[in-house]
């Protein structure tokens, strides 16, 4: 069983739809969640990162962490063509100089 | 703030010879560095750790030997792919961490390398 688990999709969405993007994890050790979006052939970049439990919002992206159920969430809002790419979840028992455990990464397509 | 770069973007050559990537942290000084490699349709996968000055500390099964690091100064970390095989061919990523108000950072990552060995 691999430590992360992220349905590859791909996933097809319209413009202006809600985008629902999850990970599962299995060690409890993880502390810090990450989520990356990396276009094609290019070096993933960094949306949002979250502390154990809870929410954070940033403009039209909300992380959500749910240690209870080792689960991990990334909604984007008013989804926009340019969303269109690859959402990476990655997590670490602590932050900065620690190997990070990346999910296999969900390919989104926003639909105009 | 927090741009990391990498040289050659892309390179092509032949199997057997070696081949070196540079990985840099234009506007900081990173305290670690890392270099991940990406096989198409797959996630990045660590393959080593280096922090400045010291040995770098790999993954089980990357080969030390086969991927040389050095990681010189705190804004220079080098990869080298020795005697490289057409099973090596693959996009190798690098990240820089680093203090920021005696907080460690999240790593930042650079836009990647595609190797191509024929």
């Amino acid at each position: 069983q691999k430590e992360v688990e992220q349905d590859p999709g791909p996933l097809s969405v319209p413009e202006g739809a809600i985008v629902s993007l999850n990970c599962t994890y299995s060690n409890s050790a993880f502390q810090y969640f990450m989520w990356y979006r990396q276009y094609s052939r290019k070096g993933p970049e960094l949306l949002m990162y979250t502390y154990s439990s809870g929410n954070k919002e940033d403009g039209r992206f909300t992380a959500q962490v749910d240690k209870s159920s080792k689960y991990i969430s990334l909604f984007i809002r008013d989804s926009q063509p340019s969303d269109s790419a690859t959402y990476l979840c990655a997590m670490s028992a602590n932050f900065g100089n620690e190997k990070l455990t990346f999910g296999t990464g969900t390919r989104l397509t926003i639909i105009p | 703030g927090a741009v990391v770069s990498q040289h050659p973007s892309w390179v092509i050559c032949k199997s057997g010879t070696s081949v070196k990537i540079e990985c840099r942290s234009l506007d900081f000084q990173a305290t670690t560095m890392f270099w991940y490699r990406q096989f198409p349709k797959q996630s990045l996968m660590l393959m080593a750790t280096s922090n400045e000055g010291s040995k770098a500390t790999y993954e089980q099964g990357v080969e030390k030997d086969k991927f040389l690091i050095n990681h010189a100064s705190l804004t220079l970390s080098t990869l080298t792919v020795t005697s490289a095989h057409p099973e090596d061919s693959s996009f190798y990523i690098c990240s820089a961490s680093r203090y920021r108000d005696t907080v460690q950072e999240t790593q930042y990552f650079g836009p990647g390398t595609r190797l191509l060995v024929l």
